[in-house]
Protein backbone atom coordinates (compact mmCIF):
# COMPACT_ATOMS: atom_id res chain seq x y z
CA UNK A 1 0.00 0.00 0.00
CA UNK A 2 1.21 3.61 -1.33
CA UNK A 3 2.47 5.62 1.71
CA UNK A 4 -0.19 8.41 0.92
CA UNK A 5 -2.45 7.73 -2.08
CA UNK A 6 -4.67 9.80 -3.93
CA UNK A 7 -6.80 10.08 -7.03
CA UNK A 8 -4.42 11.45 -9.52
CA UNK A 9 -7.07 13.21 -11.98
CA UNK A 10 -7.82 15.28 -13.63
CA UNK A 11 -10.80 17.09 -11.98
CA UNK A 12 -12.71 19.00 -15.01
CA UNK A 13 -15.19 21.55 -13.04
CA UNK A 14 -16.96 24.52 -14.47
CA UNK A 15 -16.44 27.63 -12.28
CA UNK A 16 -18.47 27.87 -9.36
CA UNK A 17 -18.26 24.19 -8.66
CA UNK A 18 -17.73 22.26 -5.41
CA UNK A 19 -15.11 19.89 -5.97
CA UNK A 20 -13.76 17.82 -3.02
CA UNK A 21 -10.67 15.40 -2.89
CA UNK A 22 -9.54 12.67 -1.04
CA UNK A 23 -6.27 10.99 0.48
CA UNK A 24 -5.70 8.13 2.44
CA UNK A 25 -2.27 7.54 4.10
CA UNK A 26 -0.69 4.10 5.64
CA UNK A 27 1.29 5.12 8.69
CA UNK A 28 -1.07 5.15 11.63
CA UNK A 29 1.43 6.88 13.76
CA UNK A 30 1.42 9.70 11.36
CA UNK A 31 0.81 13.25 13.40
CA UNK A 32 0.70 16.42 10.92
CA UNK A 33 -1.50 16.54 8.30
CA UNK A 34 -1.43 19.03 4.90
CA UNK A 35 -2.79 19.93 1.77
CA UNK A 36 -0.24 21.78 -0.53
CA UNK A 37 -0.91 23.11 -3.62
CA UNK A 38 1.69 22.71 -6.92
CA UNK A 39 1.28 24.48 -9.79
CA UNK A 40 2.78 23.12 -12.88
CA UNK A 41 6.77 23.24 -12.99
CA UNK A 42 6.83 25.66 -9.61
CA UNK A 43 7.33 24.49 -6.03
CA UNK A 44 4.46 23.44 -3.46
CA UNK A 45 2.77 25.80 -1.39
CA UNK A 46 1.15 25.28 1.71
CA UNK A 47 -2.48 25.33 1.38
CA UNK A 48 -3.61 24.81 4.48
CA UNK A 49 -2.62 22.32 7.29
CA UNK A 50 -5.33 19.94 8.33
CA UNK A 51 -6.22 19.55 12.20
CA UNK A 52 -8.09 16.63 13.75
CA UNK A 53 -11.69 18.75 14.09
CA UNK A 54 -11.41 20.03 10.98
CA UNK A 55 -11.25 23.50 9.50
CA UNK A 56 -11.86 25.86 7.57
CA UNK A 57 -10.20 28.47 5.42
CA UNK A 58 -12.18 30.54 3.55
CA UNK A 59 -13.45 28.75 0.59
CA UNK A 60 -11.34 25.38 1.49
CA UNK A 61 -12.37 22.94 4.11
CA UNK A 62 -9.97 20.17 5.11
CA UNK A 63 -11.11 16.95 7.05
CA UNK A 64 -9.00 14.15 9.23
CA UNK A 65 -10.77 11.13 9.84
CA UNK A 66 -7.60 9.56 12.05
CA UNK A 67 -9.38 5.89 12.12
CA UNK A 68 -10.16 5.58 8.72
CA UNK A 69 -6.70 7.13 7.69
CA UNK A 70 -8.44 9.28 5.80
CA UNK A 71 -7.95 13.36 4.61
CA UNK A 72 -10.40 15.31 2.52
CA UNK A 73 -10.51 18.94 0.92
CA UNK A 74 -13.23 20.53 -0.43
CA UNK A 75 -13.47 23.69 -2.48
CA UNK A 76 -16.03 25.53 -2.80
CA UNK A 77 -16.70 27.79 -5.37
CA UNK A 78 -13.74 27.09 -7.39
CA UNK A 79 -11.94 29.70 -9.78
CA UNK A 80 -10.45 29.43 -12.54
CA UNK A 81 -6.98 30.19 -10.62
CA UNK A 82 -7.63 27.23 -8.36
CA UNK A 83 -6.66 24.89 -11.34
CA UNK A 84 -3.45 23.41 -9.92
CA UNK A 85 -2.30 19.47 -8.69
CA UNK A 86 -3.40 19.41 -5.03
CA UNK A 87 -0.58 17.43 -2.73
CA UNK A 88 -1.56 15.43 0.02
CA UNK A 89 1.19 15.66 2.15
CA UNK A 90 1.55 13.69 5.94
CA UNK A 91 4.14 13.92 8.84
CA UNK A 92 4.66 10.49 10.05
CA UNK A 93 6.33 12.02 13.03
CA UNK A 94 10.14 10.97 15.05
CA UNK A 95 11.33 13.28 12.47
CA UNK A 96 10.25 16.17 10.03
CA UNK A 97 10.19 14.17 7.08
CA UNK A 98 6.97 14.67 4.46
CA UNK A 99 5.37 12.20 2.94
CA UNK A 100 3.61 13.60 -0.23
CA UNK A 101 1.10 11.44 -2.32
CA UNK A 102 1.46 11.83 -5.96
CA UNK A 103 -1.21 14.68 -6.04
CA UNK A 104 -4.79 15.27 -7.50
CA UNK A 105 -5.02 17.71 -10.51
CA UNK A 106 -8.11 19.96 -10.58
CA UNK A 107 -8.82 22.09 -13.96
CA UNK A 108 -11.27 24.29 -13.08
CA UNK A 109 -13.35 25.51 -16.71
CA UNK A 110 -15.21 28.71 -17.41
CA UNK B 1 7.07 37.89 3.44
CA UNK B 2 10.57 36.10 4.01
CA UNK B 3 10.81 33.22 1.61
CA UNK B 4 13.08 30.21 0.74
CA UNK B 5 15.33 30.92 -2.52
CA UNK B 6 17.56 28.25 -4.36
CA UNK B 7 20.34 29.23 -7.26
CA UNK B 8 20.81 28.21 -9.97
CA UNK B 9 17.11 27.91 -11.13
CA UNK B 10 18.87 25.17 -14.06
CA UNK B 11 21.68 23.50 -14.17
CA UNK B 12 22.32 21.45 -16.99
CA UNK B 13 25.84 19.34 -16.32
CA UNK B 14 27.27 16.17 -17.86
CA UNK B 15 27.09 12.67 -16.37
CA UNK B 16 29.33 12.09 -14.29
CA UNK B 17 30.59 15.61 -13.23
CA UNK B 18 29.90 17.20 -9.85
CA UNK B 19 27.06 19.98 -8.78
CA UNK B 20 26.20 22.20 -6.29
CA UNK B 21 22.87 23.21 -5.65
CA UNK B 22 22.37 26.62 -3.46
CA UNK B 23 19.52 27.33 -1.00
CA UNK B 24 18.82 30.70 1.51
CA UNK B 25 16.53 29.27 4.19
CA UNK B 26 13.75 31.78 5.97
CA UNK B 27 16.72 33.39 8.09
CA UNK B 28 15.14 32.22 11.47
CA UNK B 29 14.63 28.89 11.12
CA UNK B 30 16.24 25.58 11.91
CA UNK B 31 15.96 23.27 9.87
CA UNK B 32 16.62 22.54 6.51
CA UNK B 33 15.34 19.85 4.08
CA UNK B 34 16.40 18.87 0.50
CA UNK B 35 13.12 17.22 -1.91
CA UNK B 36 13.58 15.96 -5.51
CA UNK B 37 10.70 15.70 -7.75
CA UNK B 38 11.36 13.79 -10.95
CA UNK B 39 9.37 14.87 -13.72
CA UNK B 40 5.59 13.25 -13.42
CA UNK B 41 6.25 11.97 -9.94
CA UNK B 42 5.47 12.96 -6.81
CA UNK B 43 7.70 14.83 -4.36
CA UNK B 44 10.65 12.62 -2.27
CA UNK B 45 12.35 13.62 0.36
CA UNK B 46 16.45 12.89 0.52
CA UNK B 47 17.64 14.83 3.79
CA UNK B 48 17.13 17.02 7.07
CA UNK B 49 19.43 18.59 8.92
CA UNK B 50 19.50 20.40 11.74
CA UNK B 51 22.31 21.83 14.45
CA UNK B 52 24.95 21.14 11.49
CA UNK B 53 23.95 17.60 11.20
CA UNK B 54 22.11 15.54 9.05
CA UNK B 55 18.61 14.30 11.34
CA UNK B 56 17.42 11.72 8.72
CA UNK B 57 17.73 10.93 5.46
CA UNK B 58 15.81 8.62 2.81
CA UNK B 59 17.49 5.50 1.05
CA UNK B 60 18.05 7.65 -1.93
CA UNK B 61 20.42 10.22 -0.37
CA UNK B 62 23.30 7.53 -0.80
CA UNK B 63 27.18 8.41 -0.54
CA UNK B 64 26.84 10.53 -3.62
CA UNK B 65 25.40 13.10 -2.36
CA UNK B 66 26.13 15.48 1.26
CA UNK B 67 25.23 18.43 2.39
CA UNK B 68 26.49 21.72 4.42
CA UNK B 69 25.42 24.62 5.58
CA UNK B 70 29.12 26.52 4.91
CA UNK B 71 28.23 30.02 6.79
CA UNK B 72 25.19 31.20 8.17
CA UNK B 73 22.57 31.19 5.58
CA UNK B 74 23.01 29.12 2.71
CA UNK B 75 22.32 25.05 2.53
CA UNK B 76 23.73 23.13 0.18
CA UNK B 77 23.21 19.76 -1.84
CA UNK B 78 26.12 18.68 -3.37
CA UNK B 79 25.94 15.54 -6.08
CA UNK B 80 29.65 13.88 -6.52
CA UNK B 81 29.04 12.25 -9.61
CA UNK B 82 25.60 12.88 -11.22
CA UNK B 83 23.70 9.64 -12.84
CA UNK B 84 21.08 10.35 -15.74
CA UNK B 85 18.88 9.61 -13.56
CA UNK B 86 19.65 12.55 -10.94
CA UNK B 87 17.48 14.61 -13.32
CA UNK B 88 14.83 16.40 -11.76
CA UNK B 89 13.55 19.31 -9.73
CA UNK B 90 15.13 20.00 -6.02
CA UNK B 91 13.46 21.89 -3.80
CA UNK B 92 15.14 23.26 -0.39
CA UNK B 93 12.63 23.80 2.44
CA UNK B 94 12.89 25.12 5.78
CA UNK B 95 11.06 25.32 9.21
CA UNK B 96 11.18 26.98 12.37
CA UNK B 97 9.89 23.95 14.90
CA UNK B 98 11.74 20.28 15.29
CA UNK B 99 7.80 18.94 16.70
CA UNK B 100 7.05 18.32 13.14
CA UNK B 101 3.86 20.59 13.60
CA UNK B 102 5.31 23.28 12.15
CA UNK B 103 5.23 24.48 7.99
CA UNK B 104 7.68 23.34 5.55
CA UNK B 105 8.24 26.48 3.28
CA UNK B 106 10.01 25.56 -0.28
CA UNK B 107 11.88 27.46 -2.43
CA UNK B 108 11.12 27.53 -6.42
CA UNK B 109 13.65 25.00 -6.93
CA UNK B 110 16.68 23.78 -9.13
CA UNK B 111 15.91 21.94 -12.70
CA UNK B 112 18.79 19.41 -12.76
CA UNK B 113 19.37 18.15 -16.52
CA UNK B 114 22.17 15.53 -16.67
CA UNK B 115 23.24 14.67 -20.15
Amino acid sequence: RKEVEQDPGPFNVPEGATVAFNCTYSNSASQSFFWYRQDCRKEPKLLMSVYSSGNEDGRFTAQLNRASQYISLLIRDSKLSDSATYLCVVNAGGGNKLTFGTGTQLKVEL
Amino acid sequence: EPEVTQTPSHQVTQMGQEVILRCVPISNHLYFYWYRQILGQKVEFLVSFYNNEISEKSEIFDDQFSVERPDGSNFTLKIRSTKLEDSAMYFCASSGDRAGQETQYFGPGTRLLVL
